[in-house]
């Protein structure tokens, strides 16, 4: 089972911020954060992963809190083409098991709206 | 683009009938995954292959097999087929970890049962 829990669906007007909540009270020390999403039927794309610092790249930030219990994935001017389910996921880094596999929730499905 | 490829893009054929679906991870990428994604079920982890050997499992039925080559490609064998497998089928990869394991997706496969 998923570990996270999400709205299972938003509304962002174009050009603003679209900012996407998740829940994962039960997450653990070496387990990192990871989010994807997935444009209509097309394959899953990363988007931008953490531990417990916030990170930011070209697409989108995310914010973890400081007991990192929850996390927001923040899309600074939301497009049409940013419509899409999102998906939050906690996944543990092993060294000695490495390419876990991801468990996916129903994510939330976001609308940008014109 | 993901750097990811999967062959075909759709597939049609009957219950009871076999069929091979094929992915080729990014360059230098030595883990496939599969994943299938049916429209009640979201998506599924079924089988990891690191670089020819198989490292999990997931909830793969006995009728589904699958195989990494020496060339990293990997195949996903699908048989006696039924109508509940009509899916879309999906191909990860991944670089040997260094510090995370960041999962790139292929554009999938579509198979239909008839």
């Amino acid at each position: 089972d998923a570990k996270t829990t999400q709205p299972p669906s938003m509304d962002c007007a174009e050009g603003r911020a679209a900012n996407l909540p998740c829940n994962h009270s039960t997450i653990s020390g070496n387990e990192y954060v990871y989010w994807y999403r997935q444009i209509h039927s097309q394959g899953p794309q990363y988007i931008i992963h953490g531990l417990k610092n916030n990170e930011t790249n070209e697409m989108a930030s995310l914010i973890i809190t400081e007991d990192r219990k929850s996390s927001t994935l923040i899309l600074p001017h939301a497009t049409l083409r940013d419509t899409a389910v999102y998906y939050c996921i906690v996944r543990v880094y092993s060294r000695d098991n490495y390419g876990q596999n991801f468990v996916f929730g129903p994510g939330t499905r976001l609308s940008v709206l014109p | 683009d993901s750097g990811v490829t999967q062959t075909p893009k759709h597939l049609i054929t009957a219950t009871g009938q076999r069929v091979t679906l094929r992915c080729s991870p990014r360059s230098g990428d030595l883990s496939v995954y599969w994943y299938q994604q049916s429209l009640d079920q979201g998506l599924q982890f079924l089988i990891q292959y690191y670089n020819g050997e198989e490292r999990a499992k997931g909830n793969i039925l006995e009728r589904f097999s699958a195989q990494q080559f020496p060339d990293l490609h990997s195949e996903l064998n699908l048989s006696s087929l039924e109508l509940g497998d009509s899916a879309l089928y999906f191909c990860a990869s991944s670089s040997r970890p260094q510090h995370t394991d960041t999962q790139y997706f292929g554009p999938g496969t579509r198979l239909t049962v008839l």
